[in-house]
């Protein structure tokens, strides 16, 4: 079952334009994680925030955990046109089997140069 | 350099056959996943190892298998394969005892005829 829910579905941008993009959730986590996958590939991990973090950054990669909210935010700086991929946050569980991701359906980003 | 391998990366078989894909990693990870992705549904669970001879059902197993004989390998195979088992199939493992960080294959895509 799905627990993570982004927004929006879809992102279209100019070259250079923050891209920001939203997960929800449900349950309590130990921590979310940002995945990005390009077109006919597979998914390779970007960022982790635990559940005792409020920010975090990673290059141009800034993410946000509000836990009270159920909700992250991942920003894009300065995007560019390799940024063209769809975007997944998947969460692990708190309690229970921590060891799987539960995943989101994704937001599916366009750069245009 | 550790890495994930699927094979094939295209496969075209027909209905009722027995179809076998392969995943190999040399992470010496001992987690591993299966997952199908189709538009609309993001990535779902098949099945899952957390080591040698250890297999649980994922939330949509109903017509496939695995077994896991070694660390590196979790084949998944397609008892009878169906027309609703075109898909996109990716395999990912993840180290014990970690943050769950998944490192993913490059995926195989198979079409049921």
């Amino acid at each position: 079952s799905q627990q993570g829910e982004e927004d929006p579905q879809a992102l279209s941008i100019q070259e250079g334009e923050n891209a920001t993009m939203n997960c929800s959730y449900k349950t309590s986590i130990n921590n979310l994680q940002w995945y990005r996958q390009n077109s006919g590939r597979g998914l390779v991990h970007l960022i982790l925030i635990r559940s005792n973090e409020r920010e975090k950054h990673s290059g141009r990669l800034r993410v946000t955990l509000d836990t009270s909210k159920k909700s992250s935010s991942l920003l894009i700086t300065a995007s560019r046109a390799a940024d063209t991929a769809s975007y997944f946050c998947a969460t692990v569980l708190n309690a229970g089997n921590n060891r799987k991701l539960i995943w989101g359906l994704g937001t599916s980003l366009a750069v245009n140069p | 350099d550790a890495e994930i391998t699927q094979s094939p990366r295209h496969k075209i078989t027909e209905t009722g056959r027995q179809v076998t894909l392969a995943c190999h990693q040399t992470w010496n990870h001992n987690n591993m996943f299966w997952y199908r992705q189709d538009l609309g549904h993001g990535l779902r669970l098949i099945h899952y190892s957390y080591g040698v001879h250890d297999t649980n059902k994922g939330e949509v197993s109903d017509g496939y298998s695995v077994s896991r004989s070694n660390t590196e390998d979790l084949p998944l195979t397609l008892e009878s394969a169906a027309s609703s088992q075109t898909s996109v199939y990716f395999c990912a493992s993840s180290e014990s005892g970690g943050p769950n960080i998944q490192y993913f294959g490059a995926g195989t895509r198979l079409s049921v005829l």
